[in-house]
């Protein structure tokens, strides 16, 4: 139940294409969905982050889709660019304990010009 | 966005050394800090959570006397791997949260290879 479960693996994408990467997850204690980017060898990086109150948060590029009664959420990445191939993390955390993010498998995202 | 900053970026020690991995939150004061495990091409790791001025928290499967975790200040959390061997190889990341707002911040992480 405390698991996030995020698909795909991978995704190639051409360059000025949407990148949709999906997370679902089953405990309905979660409410604080962040999206993380990863370069490698490089820590993840807070992208965006919605709580269940909204269906919806843009900023930029980059917008969250949140489906309460369905238990998923998803990221896309507009006019997708070569700077962004990266992996992506979606987590999950409760209000009982905000801190303790537990994370998707991860999405390696390759752009192409 | 918050600074969290992790030294050293990588560290290459022989079978049996203690490497120590020190976290900083730059700009603000973490009473909580988490440390992170990472394999290649696979997802973060819950190790342990950091409370500064009392012990550590350790996930299940995670061996405290291994992996050695100091919360001494409200802005340094260290996470030391006693007598390392290959398997302890790994990419460890830390982080911390602003207080009173939740995002977590992630530093850069430590590449540890044990020769």
């Amino acid at each position: 139940q405390q698991q996030v479960k995020q698909s795909p693996q991978s995704l190639i994408v051409q360059k000025g294409g949407i990148s949709i990467i999906n997370c679902a997850y089953e405990n309905t204690a979660f409410d604080y969905f962040p999206w993380y980017q990863q370069f490698p060898g490089k820590g993840p990086a807070l992208l965006i982050a919605i709580r269940p109150d909204v269906s919806e948060k843009k900023e930029g590029r980059f917008t969250i889709s949140f489906n309460k009664s369905a238990k998923q959420f998803s990221l896309h990445i507009m006019d997708s660019q070569p700077g962004d191939s990266a992996t992506y993390f979606c987590a999950a955390s409760g209000s009982y304990n905000t801190d303790k993010l537990i994370f998707g498998t991860g999405t390696r995202l390759q752009v192409f010009p | 966005g918050a600074v969290v900053s992790q030294h050293p970026s990588w560290v290459i020690c022989k079978s049996g050394t203690s490497v120590k991995i020190e976290c900083r939150s730059l700009d603000f004061q973490a009473t909580t800090m988490f440390w992170y495990r990472q394999f290649p091409k696979q997802s973060l790791m819950l190790m342990a959570t950091s409370n500064e001025g009392s012990k550590a928290t350790y996930e299940q499967g995670v061996e405290k006397d291994k992996f050695l975790i100091n919360h001494a200040s409200l802005t340094l959390s260290t996470l030391t791997v006693t007598s390392a061997h290959p398997e302890d190889s790994s990419f460890y990341i830390c982080s911390a949260s602003l207080p009173g707002d939740g995002k977590l911040f992630f530093g850069s992480g430590t590449q540890l290879s044990v020769l």
